[in-house]
């Protein structure tokens, strides 16, 4: 099973960014987001598509139905940068991650 | 502080072993299934291999299989990971992450040990 995301996401501050995860009938799999700034660890920021763990702002918000998962961060900050990783499991392989989208604030 | 802490990587020729450690601090890992996840420079994340919160169930990536075998100490709250028959392209940085309880996500991560397979 493979999920696929872009490359790379731009945005300018203070604006909505929205990075897509896609797979075969992904919408009927639980998914999660990670961030990952620079020299840093991946950092869970969504689960079941659409909860944000304690800590995480409002800011960051998930959907997942049909074929594709959505990250949404609104109000985006200098901060935001970094990549996103979207997660799914299925039977083979058992844990599935996207190959990620640098998010650059511009 | 509540953290994972990884060690045990370094530079190892092709065929080597070597064995990961990934210690918790400040939490039980008793109740958690574990992860271990790769990522090669430059690279984006792989997910390496699993094992249930009583370690009679693992899971391994194909790429892995056969060759890594991960395992758990509960009582000094450690998961190791043994890699035999290294290559070069198991080089990489690799993390340790707890699983949350469902187990649907991995909610807490480790800063990682670096594995470079050369000769």
């Amino acid at each position: 099973y493979e999920v696929t995301q872009p490359r790379s996401v731009s945005v300018s501050p203070g604006q909505t960014a929205s990075i897509s995860c896609s797979g075969h009938k992904l919408g009927d799999k639980y998914v999660s987001w990670y961030q990952q700034r620079p020299g840093q660890s991946p950092v869970l920021v969504i689960f079941q598509d659409v909860k944000r763990p304690s800590g995480i702002p409002e800011r960051f918000s998930g959907s997942n139905s049909g074929n594709t998962a959505t990250l949404t961060i609104s109000e985006t900050q200098a901060m935001d940068e970094g990549d996103y990783y979207c997660q799914a499991w299925d039977t083979t392989p058992n844990w599935v991650f996207g190959g990620g989208t640098t998010l650059t604030v511009l | 502080e509540v953290q994972l802490v990884e060690s045990g990587g370094g530079l190892k020729e092709p065929g080597g072993s070597l064995r990961l450690s990934c210690t918790a601090s400040g939490l039980s890992l008793s109740n958690s299934a574990v992860n271990w996840v790769r990522q090669a420079p430059g690279k984006g994340l792989k997910w390496v291999a699993s094992i249930s919160i009583t370690g009679t169930n693992e899971d391994y990536a194909d790429s892995v299989k056969g060759r890594f075998t991960i395992s758990r100490d509960t009582s000094d709250n450690i998961i190791y990971l043994q890699m035999t028959s290294l290559r070069a392209d198991d080089t990489a940085l690799y993390y340790c992450a707890k699983s949350r309880r469902a187990p649907d996500a991995f909610d807490l991560w480790g800063r990682g040990t670096m594995v470079t397979v050369s000769s």
